[in-house]
């Protein structure tokens, strides 16, 4: 069975600092996958979506980026992290039948 | 523009007291409408697929359905376990990108 792994589930970072964000699924092969923001009182927000080794599409212009070294890693990261940044992160991988999602990380910027 | 708008925003109901939630969307080509739940803190729960109008699916007391402009998620008899947020999502484009609305919060009080 496919199972889908991110962490950390939790993270207090300072303004203007890095971030890192992991995801790894197992038990696929060549999943597409997705980056999603879940703000307070939004809906989920996709960020990027990836459909193979080193191919990212970016749905909206911000400040984070993401990467896919390798089939089943999907990072998402930043430079220099805003207090605009806060929420709550997940990773899924999709299929036309439907969507499995990570467990999230919740990222406060202070 | 591709939108999804779930209503009402909240609804609590006592145990027992069946309802139904909604979820309106305009999209180009619907390929699929999915129904999340998502408990506080974790990540979205896959419940239903639906394809096309005139589609059922059921779940314990939970039963989707769709028309050509909205579907609607049937609770009945629920019970406190049932209290989470519903999300519907609506599937576009040959990536298979999902289009989140904001979510119905259930409370079901005993």
């Amino acid at each position: 069975s496919q199972t889908i792994h991110q962490w950390p589930a939790t993270l207090v970072q300072p303004v203007g600092s890095p971030l890192s964000l992991e995801c790894t699924v197992e038990g696929t092969s060549n999943p597409n996958l997705y980056w999603y923001r879940q703000a307070a009182g939004r809906g989920l927000q996709l960020l990027f979506y990836s459909v193979g080794i080193g191919q990212i599409s970016s749905e909206v212009p911000q400040n984070l980026s993401a990467s896919r070294p390798q089939d089943r890693q999907f990072i998402l990261s930043s430079k220099k992290l805003l207090l605009s940044d806060s929420g709550f992160y997940l990773c899924a991988w999709g299929a036309n039948y439907g969507y499995t999602f990570g467990s999230g990380t919740r990222l406060t910027v202070v | 523009e591709d939108q999804v708008t779930q209503s009402p925003e909240a609804l609590r109901l006592q145990e027992g007291e069946s309802s139904s939630l909604n979820c309106s969307y305009t999209v180009s080509g619907l390929r699929g409408l999915f129904w999340y739940r998502q408990d506080p803190g974790k990540g979205p729960e896959f419940l239903f697929t639906l394809y096309s109008a005139g589609e059922e699916k059921e779940k314990e007391r939970l039963k989707a359905t769709l028309t050509k402009k909205e579907s609607f998620l049937h609770i009945t008899a629920p019970k406190p376990e049932d209290s989470a947020t519903y999300l519907c999502a609506v599937l576009r484009g040959s990536q298979g990108n999902l289009i989140f609305g904001k979510g119905t919060k259930l409370s079901v009080k005993p």
